[in-house]
Formats: C-alpha cells, structure tokens, sequence
C-alpha cells in the first residue's frame, strides 16, 4: 500500500529564504506526482505536476524534482514571501498496468509560515 | 480561469440525515473525482467516474455512499444515512483526460459536512 510522508509538519522562516520541501513515498511505481497548495479553510491549488518520466518541472519561483527510484520529491520555493504562507501536499497516483490508478494518495502536508 | 465549483461551501445534518454534495467541474472534462480530508487528517479518495460510470473507488466508498451526474454540468455525492463520522471536507476535483495532457487533478473549494 503506497504510503507518502511529508517531514517536518511545520516550518517557520523569515522572508528571503529559499526553501526546499520534502516528501516521501513507499511505492516507486507511481504513474506522476502532484504538489498542491491549501490555504486555510480552503480548497487545493494545483502548483506542480511531474510525470513519472520526468526529473523535474517549474514554474515560476517553484521547482519540484522527482527521484522515483529512490521515493523522493523536493519541492523548491526561492525567495520565499508572506503570501507563500500555506500547506503545501504532495500526492502521488499510483501505477497500474495500463496506464494508472484514478486516485491520488496524499501526505499530510507540510505548514509553511512565512514571516515579514 | 476555469474552476471547480462546490456547493453548499457547509452543510449542517443530523446523524442518519441523506445529504447531497453538489459540484461543478470544470466544462471540458471527462474525469471527475471526489475525496475528503477528517480534520488534521490526509486528503483521501473516494471514488472517480468517467463515462457515467465509476471507475474506481476506495474502501471508504460502501453502500451509504453514491454518486451521479444528473446533467452534463452538475456532480453529485449522496451519502445517504450520515454518521458522525462523515463530519468531513468533500473534495470535488475533475481532469481532462487521462492521457498526458490531461493529468492535473483540479479541486474545488469544499463543502464541510457536519454531522450532529
């Protein structure tokens, strides 16, 4: 069973830093990997999303790698900003034959607090 | 921007009530999902339709639960005797297709159950 592990579960850093998010998975054999965004009370925002293919995808001031053979995402937030404040969620879907699994299986999450 | 749309954003029932979920995926999508996150809990998933079928759907999604799409707009989740403990945030998410250009999983706002 695909299990996905985020460490810490918070993390607290003055604004400028450049930050680097982790996430775990038990299962290599996944089809991609999401990264989301969830700010409080609130929906997930789709910010990245990298096939099991690929070692990496950006957009903006955000970069996620992706090692599958090692169950390993990093997800990169350069000069971190106050509005960057959220949980960010890792979410693999898993690989089946043919193509994959529907559901994405989550982790926790990871809370960034970004201060001024 | 296109967006999934949920309603209500909080529903309030009493145990053993039915309830109905209702959400609005994105127009030109085929896939659509739903999941649901227990306070300090993961995200998990329900259940994914395609084609006016189900096509996968997890333990959690036993007899109670149902789900249709009574138009070619609207996508609903029925749980028809609640428990407390369904008291949750249902996810509605929805994807192009299941082919590479159409993988990101999009989700709406919530709609938070309270079961009392």
């Amino acid at each position: 069973k695909q299990e996905v592990t985020q460490i810490p579960a918070a993390l607290s850093v003055p604004e400028g830093e450049n930050l680097v998010l982790n996430c775990s998975f038990t299962d290599s054999a996944i089809y991609n990997l999401q990264w989301f965004r969830q700010d409080p009370g609130k929906g997930l925002t789709s910010l990245l999303l990298i096939q099991s293919s690929q070692r990496e995808q950006t957009s903006g001031r955000l970069n996620a790698s992706l090692d599958k053979s090692s169950g390993r995402s990093t997800l990169y937030i350069a000069a971190s900003q106050p509005g960057d404040s959220a949980t960010y969620l890792c979410a693999v879907r898993p690989d089946l034959f043919q193509g994959g699994s529907e559901k994405l299986v989550f982790g926790k999450g990871m809370k960034l607090t970004v201060n001024p | 921007e296109p967006e999934v749309t949920q309603t209500p954003s909080h529903q309030v029932t009493q145990m053993g009530q039915e309830v109905i979920l209702r959400c609005v995926p994105i127009s030109n999508h085929l896939y659509f999902y739903w999941y649901r996150q227990i306070l300090g809990q993961k995200v998990e998933f329900l259940v994914s339709f395609y084609n006016n079928e189900i096509s996968e759907k997890s333990e959690i999604f036993d007899d109670q639960f149902s789900v249709e799409r009574p138009d070619g707009s609207n996508f609903t989740l029925k749980i028809r005797s609640t428990k407390l403990e369904d008291s949750a945030m249902y996810f509605c998410a929805s994807s192009e297709s299941r082919g590479l250009a159409g993988l990101t999983q999009y989700f709406g706002p919530g709609t938070r159950l309270t079961v009392l």
